[in-house]
């Protein structure tokens, strides 16, 4: 069975600093995984995937992951944090082709100060 | 440009009090979704469907139910509210296909006292 784990539930940084949230994942089989932003009293959007090819994935708004299968993780970053990037960030894994097979993390909630 | 709308957007029940969720998507999306979102739980599948006329159970059915009449709408319904259903619940959809990401409706907040 798959599973996420996204270490810290909340992170808070300064604006301007450097951004990492983990993830860390199981699956039995390649996984597809995704990271997910949601805005307060929004929906979630995805920010960025990683099916196949190149390990390191570029997302919107200055995000990226890299995907490595070593360590089983997927953690995302931006170099320089900005006040509206503050929001909950979710990583998910799914083993299928269809969303049935998602499986999200907790979720970490990113506050970014003055 | 809709996208996923849901209604409504809050709601206050009473336990055993039934009501129902509605999920309109615009996209022609063959795959629809419902979540519930629980504080340090993430998001959690209650039921989902591959097309129109079908639906199957997800994470968490117990206490939902699901109809996909047409293929734009999704309804979930509580027969008979509890307080362990208050929570805030996300209808998704995506087309056919690998690793189609999710489009999310802004959600309902439920409350069941």
């Amino acid at each position: 069975a798959q599973s996420v784990t996204q270490l810290g539930s909340h992170l808070s940084v300064s604006e301007g600093a450097l951004v990492l949230l983990r993830c860390n994942y199981s699956s039995s089989v390649p996984p597809y995984l995704f990271w997910y932003v949601q805005y307060p009293n929004q929906g979630l959007q995805l920010l960025l995937k990683y099916t196949t090819g190149a390990t390191l994935v570029k997302g919107i708004n200055g995000f990226e992951a890299e995907f490595k299968k070593s360590e089983t993780s997927f953690h995302l970053t931006k170099p320089s944090a900005h006040m509206s990037d503050a929001a909950e960030y979710f990583c998910a894994v799914s083993e299928g082709s269809s969303g049935d097979k998602l499986t999200f993390g907790t979720g970490t909630r990113l506050a970014v100060r003055p | 440009n809709a996208g996923v709308t849901q209604t409504p957007k809050f709601r206050v029940l009473k336990t055993g009090q039934s009501m129902t969720l509605l999920c309109a998507q615009d996209m022609n999306h063959e795959y629809m979704y419902w979540y519930r979102q629980d504080p340090g739980m993430g998001l959690r599948l209650i039921h989902y469907s591959v097309g129109e006329g079908t639906t199957a159970k997800g994470e968490v059915p117990d206490g939902y139910n699901v109809s996909r009449l047409k293929k734009q709408n999704f309804l979930l319904g509580l027969e008979s509210a509890a307080p362990s259903q208050t929570s805030v619940y996300f209808c998704a959809s995506s087309t056919r296909g690998e690793n189609s990401p999710l489009h999310f409706g802004n959600g309902t907040r439920l409350t069941v006292t």
